[in-house]
């Protein structure tokens, strides 16, 4: 069972260029959260979805970063006129849609590394 | 989610156990406390959970204080591999967002 895929690993863009990243849940997994690790620093959420839904998108950039689920393909977060500032690791994770909330295991892909010259 | 407190890093020797501490004093009688990991260039990896009851796995133990406010990760042997940052977390009845601190930085040395 193939785990969570992203894609590209490494993306480069000039600033004013849009950034779009890839990721494949896990079989059978209907939930993507992704995450952003700005240099030096922790993890932060970004936004959580289900298939064609954005349950919560709290922390979400206001401007410039959308996310989508579509029913066929994969997760896609889409930067518009990057700037430096949003170079960073960008981590996809999917979940299962059933179970106990509690027991939730969020399964992690290796991540994209975005460069904005 | 509630706040946990974990120590900023903690080193062993290869082959000893580790004994990661979290401080969670606010959780609520909902929280599981879930553990992840986050090895060098790699996305964060999931370690072990539990709600009140002491929980073993292939990968560490998770000791939960009687009245579930701290929680210790073990790591029994403590191998190169094991380098990493390690993230105690609590979530509640949601599904949604991990929400994760600065974690220990564990450092094994040889």
């Amino acid at each position: 069972n193939a785990g969570v895929m992203q894609n590209p690993r490494h993306l480069v863009r000039r600033r004013g260029q849009e950034a779009r990243l890839r990721c494949s849940p896990m079989k059978g997994h209907s939930h993507v959260y992704w995450y952003r690790q700005l240099p030096e620093e922790g993890l932060k959420f970004m936004v959580y979805l289900q298939k064609e839904n954005i349950i919560d998108e709290s922390g979400m950039p206001k401007e410039r970063f959308s996310a989508e689920f579509p029913k066929e393909g994969p997760s896609i977060l889409r930067i518009q006129q990057v700037v430096r500032g949003d170079s960073a690791a960008y981590f996809c994770a999917s979940s299962q849609g059933y179970g106990s909330r509690g027991n939730n295991e969020q399964f992690f892909g290796p991540g994209t590394r975005l460069t904005v010259l | 989610d509630a706040k946990t407190t974990q120590p900023n890093s903690m080193e062993s020797n290869e082959e000893e156990p580790v004994h990661l501490p979290c401080n969670h004093s606010t959780i609520s009688g909902t929280d599981y406390i879930h553990w992840y990991r986050q090895l060098p260039s790699q996305g964060p990896e999931y370690v072990i959970h539990g709600l009140t009851s002491n929980v073993n796995n292939r990968m560490a133990s998770l000791a939960i204080a009687e009245d579930r406010k701290s929680s210790t990760l073990i790591l029994h042997r403590a191998t190169l591999r094991d380098a990493a940052v390690y993230y105690c977390i609590l979530r509640d009845s949601s599904w949604g967002k991990l929400q994760f601190g600065a974690g220990t930085q564990v450092v094994v040395t040889p």
